[in-house]
């Protein structure tokens, strides 16, 4: 059963840091392409990033571009985001995401990241 | 990028009822378009994948077709577990997009 199970959200002040994880399970995560996608209270979804299976490329949202940093260790079928220079308007629910097929797959159930002082 | 807009942003259906939901994009995508349904307080589960591709476990009631700039999610008989949120998203080009949602209410 593929499971992908992020960690790492929590409250934040404006201009802060968090770094969110992503650990998968019940595929072979080095064979794919990874996301990130958020979803603003009560807001549709918005795609922030994403990575390839060898992090030789690397796509962002213009909107963290130069805050956000997305990364994987295979050895530890992981994914990562960091996220710097915190906003207000960064808060939501952030997914990640495996890809198949130009289409994300598999969600994780999401962890929730508050930016507020 | 490329603007995904959905129609309607919401319904109000029966059970039984046949649902159709459209979406446009602001430039052609081909196929690279996908479906999406959102239940509250939950993941997004893919339905449909390259316009009109069933994923693996959906239910046949789920079906999508177009090409180019306009495509549509038709559920033919609407049962009481399909009353969600649905998008549409593009993957012919980054940024990927997503349509604004529209939400299927219980009439």
């Amino acid at each position: 059963e593929v499971q992908l199970v992020e960690s790492g959200g929590g409250l934040v002040q404006p201009g802060g840091s968090l770094r969110l994880s992503c650990a998968a399970s019940g595929f072979t995560f080095s064979r794919h392409w990874m996301s990130w996608v958020r979803q603003a209270p009560g807001k549709g979804l918005e795609w922030v990033a994403n990575v390839n299976q060898d992090e030789s490329e690397k796509y962002s949202v213009d909107s963290v571009k130069g805050r956000f940093t997305v990364s994987r260790d295979n050895a530890k079928n992981s994914l990562f985001l960091q996220m710097n220079s915190l906003r207000a308007e960064d808060t939501a629910v952030y997914y990640c995401a495996s890809h198949e097929n130009y289409a994300f797959d598999f969600w994780g159930q999401g962890t929730l990241v508050t930016v507020s002082s | 990028d490329i603007q995904m807009t959905q129609s309607p942003s919401s319904l109000s259906a029966s059970v039984g009822d046949r649902v159709t939901i459209t979406c446009r994009a602001s430039q052609s995508i081909s196929s690279y378009l996908n479906w999406y349904q959102q239940k509250p307080g939950k993941a997004p589960k893919l339905l449909i994948y390259a316009a009109s591709s069933l994923q693996s476990g959906v239910p046949s009631r789920f079906s999508a077709s177009g090409s180019g700039t306009d495509f549509t999610l038709t559920i033919s008989s609407l049962q009481p577990e399909d009353f969600a949120t649905y998008y549409c998203q593009q993957s012919y080009s980054n940024p990927w997009t997503f349509g604004q949602g529209t939400k299927v209410e219980i009439k």
